[in-house]
Order: structure tokens, then sequence, then C-alpha cells
């Protein structure tokens, strides 16, 4: 099964919102809401953003927001902060199987 | 405060087997499952398999199938991946991380979804 589809890179400057998308099929994203988003610094661990689409875990703040329609589930980052620059990971169950996207490095101009 | 600490770096000979382990502390141990994650030098996530730590059920990526074998011990709270057959392009960093459980009419399931706590990652070197 392959891997999600992601943009490699997406850019914005700060204060401004960058959406990026996580392309699948009816098997996985379009399947259930178990999708996830992931973001990793360089030479850390990843860290869960969003989970079940649109869920926050407590401490990720609330310019992270998630969204799906179809086989496309979507990451958007509003308020853009350098800190935000990180590659981020979709994820998505489908059926006895995890899949990731192959990742989108977000840069902060 | 939760904490899944894994063990050091290691380097192995093509052919080889490799066992790491993953330490959890701050939760109870059995009401969360544990999954593994790699990832290869540049390159991206890849899901390994995953472990329901309430009833030892797994299950594994189609890649992993027959190679990979995820344990527990509930009474360390460790969960462990061992692989074999290793080949070179099983050199990544290998991550375990926490994920939750749900209880049903039929037993207590994984959520298969939202890895929340994640270790520090274990380097695998396999090289001739």
């Amino acid at each position: 099964q392959s891997a999600l589809t992601q943009p490699p890179s997406a850019s914005g400057s700060p204060g401004q919102t960058v959406t990026i998308s996580c392309t699948g099929t009816n098997s996985d994203v379009g399947a259930n809401n178990y999708v996830s988003w992931y973001q990793q610094h360089p030479d850390k661990a990843p860290k869960l953003m969003i989970y079940e689409v649109s869920k926050r875990p407590s401490g990720v703040p609330d310019r992270f927001s998630g969204s799906k329609s179809g086989n496309t589930a979507s990451l958007t980052v509003s308020g853009l902060q350098a800190e935000d620059e990180a590659d981020y990971y979709c994820s998505s169950y489908a059926g006895s199987n995890m899949l990731f996207g192959g990742g989108t490095k977000l840069t902060v101009l | 405060q939760v904490h899944l600490v894994q063990s050091g770096p290691e380097v192995k000979k093509p052919g080889a087997s490799v066992k790491l382990s993953c330490k959890t502390s701050g939760y109870s141990f059995t009401t969360y499952g544990i999954t593994w994650v790699r990832q290869a030098p540049g390159q991206g996530l890849e899901w390994m398999g995953w472990i329901n730590s309430n009833n030892g059920i797994t299950d594994y990526g189609w890649n992993f199938q027959g190679r990979a074998t995820v344990t527990t011990d509930t009474s360390t709270s460790t969960a462990y991946m061992e692989l074999r057959s290793l080949r070179s392009d099983d050199t990544a960093v290998y991550y375990c991380a926490r994920l939750g459980l749900l209880k049903t009419l039929f037993g207590v399931v994984i959520i298969p979804d939202g890895f929340d706590i994640w270790g520090q990652g274990t380097m695998v070197t396999v090289s001739s």
C-alpha cells in the first residue's frame, strides 16, 4: 500500500496562514476519521498535533487545526510563528495498517 | 509525568537480529498500547506494528510481518521490538510511542490513531 501524498514543501511569512494537504484513497483517509498530524523538528521525536481529523491534544496551540474532505485531509497553521518551522507528517488508519505521508517541510520566511 | 525511555544505539551486521526496549513510566501500562515507528536517515516515518498492552494482541505493517515481533513485560512496564534478518536498509532511528485503548463489548481494542507520547528514538546501524 502506498504512502499518503503530501507536498514536499510549504512556506509562509510570520502571521500568515498555511495549509498542508494529505491525499489518500477511500481505503484509508476516506474510510474513517483516524487521521493524525505530527510535527517533527530536526533530530527530535515527532509530536502529535492533531488526531481524529480535527482534535487537538492538550498543550497544542489552537493555531493548529485539521479537517478532511473525501480522501484528502488538511492541516492548517494560522498566525505562523518561527517555531512552527518543521517537518509535518500525516497518518491514517488503513484497516490493520497505518500509513504515513511522505512529509512536508514547512518554512517560515 | 509520562515518559518512554528507549535503549541505546545498536550496530549490527547484515543477517543479525536486534531487540530494542522502551521503558514506560508515569501511567498505568496496561491501559495504553505501544507502537513502533522507524525513520531512515533523511526519510519519512514508517509504521512497523503495535501491541495492545492489555491483552498482548499485536498487528504489524505489511513490510514487517514475519520479521518483526513486538512484546511487553507488564511487570516492568516495558515494551520490546525485535527485528530479524537485518539488511542495510533497516538502518534507521526506531521510535516507540503510546496509543490509546478502548473498552468495548468485545474486549479492549486499540484506537488506531494519535500516538501521543514518543520515546527519544534508538539509532540502529546495519553494516558489514
